[in-house]
């Protein structure tokens, strides 16, 4: 079966690193996302990675490891703002995405 | 980036009664459109893919007869919810992807619908 696995709470402090794990098991895989939302708004984008590696962009960065069925969200220099939860997608061979339960993240002061 | 534009983003209605809701791509075509609900402190749950001028293809367990969903154009997918019941209070939320690209999916607002 396919399945998206993340942790459910993390908490961080202001200022701080944080590494948000996902791991996923799909039919066919064409890409991982990593979304964001704030409560009671929709998911907004933040990342897209097919190939393995690391990309960064600005205070946040998404790996990938396709071997492994592996992907991190990092976030740096966290601020009140990023107190949300985050989402991890995958895309199956049909182009479907499949959704992990989303990680809140908690930044305390 | 990319713009959806859902509305309404807030709907009260009585039990009973039929809900639309409205799905619209401002600057690009979307052939594929998605409706997703999520309950609260919860993961979005698909319900159904819509592609334009032809049936909806909906998940397991979600009623097509309940959920009508119309994709009349490349920019604009409908979900009506037909005599809704307090039960289907929820978030919903659309998204599209731009014809011919297979990455990022473009969310709409998100309609939050509460049935008395």
């Amino acid at each position: 079966g396919q399945n998206i696995d993340q942790p459910t709470e993390m908490t961080a402090t202001e200022g701080a690193i944080v590494q948000i794990n996902c791991t996923y098991q799909t039919s066919g895989f064409n890409g991982l996302f990593w979304y964001q939302q704030h409560a009671g708004e929709a998911p907004t984008f933040l990342s897209y990675n097919v190939l393995d590696g690391l990309e960064e962009k600005g205070r946040f960065s998404s790996f990938l490891s396709r071997s492994k069925g592996y992907s991190y969200l990092l976030l740096k220099e966290l601020q009140m703002k990023d107190s949300a939860s985050y989402l991890c997608a995958a895309m199956d061979s049909n182009y479907q995405l499949i959704w992990g339960a989303g990680t809140k993240l908690i930044i305390k002061p | 980036g990319a713009v959806v534009s859902q509305h309404p983003s807030w709907v009260i209605c009585k039990s009973g009664t039929s809900v639309k809701i409205e799905c619209r791509s401002l600057d690009f075509q979307a052939t594929t459109m998605f409706w997703y609900r999520q309950f609260p402190k919860q993961s979005l749950m698909l319900m159904a893919t819509s592609n334009e001028g032809s049936k909806a293809t909906y998940e397991q367990g979600v009623e097509k007869d309940k959920f009508l969903i119309n994709h009349a154009s490349l920019t604009l997918s409908t979900l009506t919810v037909t005599s809704a019941h307090p039960e289907d209070s929820s978030f919903y939320i659309c998204s599209a992807r731009a014809t011919g690209e297979a990455g990022e999916l473009f969310f709409g607002e998100g309609s939050r619908l509460t049935v008395l």
